[in-house]
């Protein structure tokens, strides 16, 4: 199986800071990776695809990047609707698979 | 607009079974697979089956193999999760998720709102 990892795990930020959540892959998945939003007992949302690509509707402070095996999530300025919790998922090959999530928090 | 409607969750022993539903609307529902995906309490996300958009391709995580079954109606819109000797580490909420391509492989697009299922004694 193709094992996920985030860094961090709590990511502590205020409001109009820069924030960075990494993940990688224990093997190449080419770029087919995507980062999910979720909120305490809410469904997990669809912000980016195949990397780098923005959901329709997410706002342009977020942004994608990478390929391979180093991927990483960009909130250029964080917003107060923006502290929750981040999962990447890569569905390259069966088990499709997680990271352990990165909690973005009240700084 | 995408609505995906799970049900079926409940308080079950150990060793029983359940059957999970999930209602879809809004799209074409036989054109796109779908997937099931859990999240035991406190935690992350556990990818559990997929089903391809006329069910003749699926596939299972690990953990659940032999003992989950994953359907689908497309004359009724609805998904289903057959889950048979449950133990207490099936306890989640269960998610049922569109996937973006016909295939059961894919990048999820959508989520229902999910259905607790606890399997305790």
């Amino acid at each position: 199986d193709i094992q996920m990892t985030q860094s961090p795990s709590t990511l502590s930020a205020s409001v109009g800071d820069r924030v960075t959540i990494t993940c990688r892959a224990s093997q190449s998945i080419s770029s087919w990776l995507a980062w999910f939003q979720q909120k305490p007992g809410k469904a997990p949302k669809l912000f980016i695809y195949k990397a780098s690509t923005l959901e329709s509707g997410v706002p342009s402070r977020f942004g994608g990047s990478g390929s391979g095996t180093e991927f990483t999530l960009t909130i250029t300025s964080l917003q107060p609707d923006d502290f929750a919790t981040y999962y990447c998922q890569q569905y390259s090959r069966s088990p499709w698979t997680f990271g352990q999530g990165t909690k973005v928090e009240v700084k | 607009e995408v609505q995906l409607l799970e049900s079926g969750g409940g308080l079950i022993q150990p060793g029983g079974s359940l059957r999970l539903s999930c209602a879809a609307s809004g799209f074409t529902f036989d054109s796109y697979g779908m997937n099931w995906v859990r999240q035991a309490p406190g935690k992350g996300l556990e990818w559990v089956s997929g089903i391809s958009g006329s069910g003749g391709d699926t596939n299972y995580a690990d953990s659940v193999k032999g003992r989950f079954t994953i359907s689908r109606d497309n004359s009724r819109n609805t998904l289903y999760l057959q889950l048979n000797s449950l133990r207490g580490e099936d306890t989640a909420v269960y998610y049922c998720a569109k996937v973006r391509s016909l295939a059961a492989a894919g990048n999820i697009d959508y989520w229902g709102q999910g259905t607790l299922v606890t399997v305790s004694s």
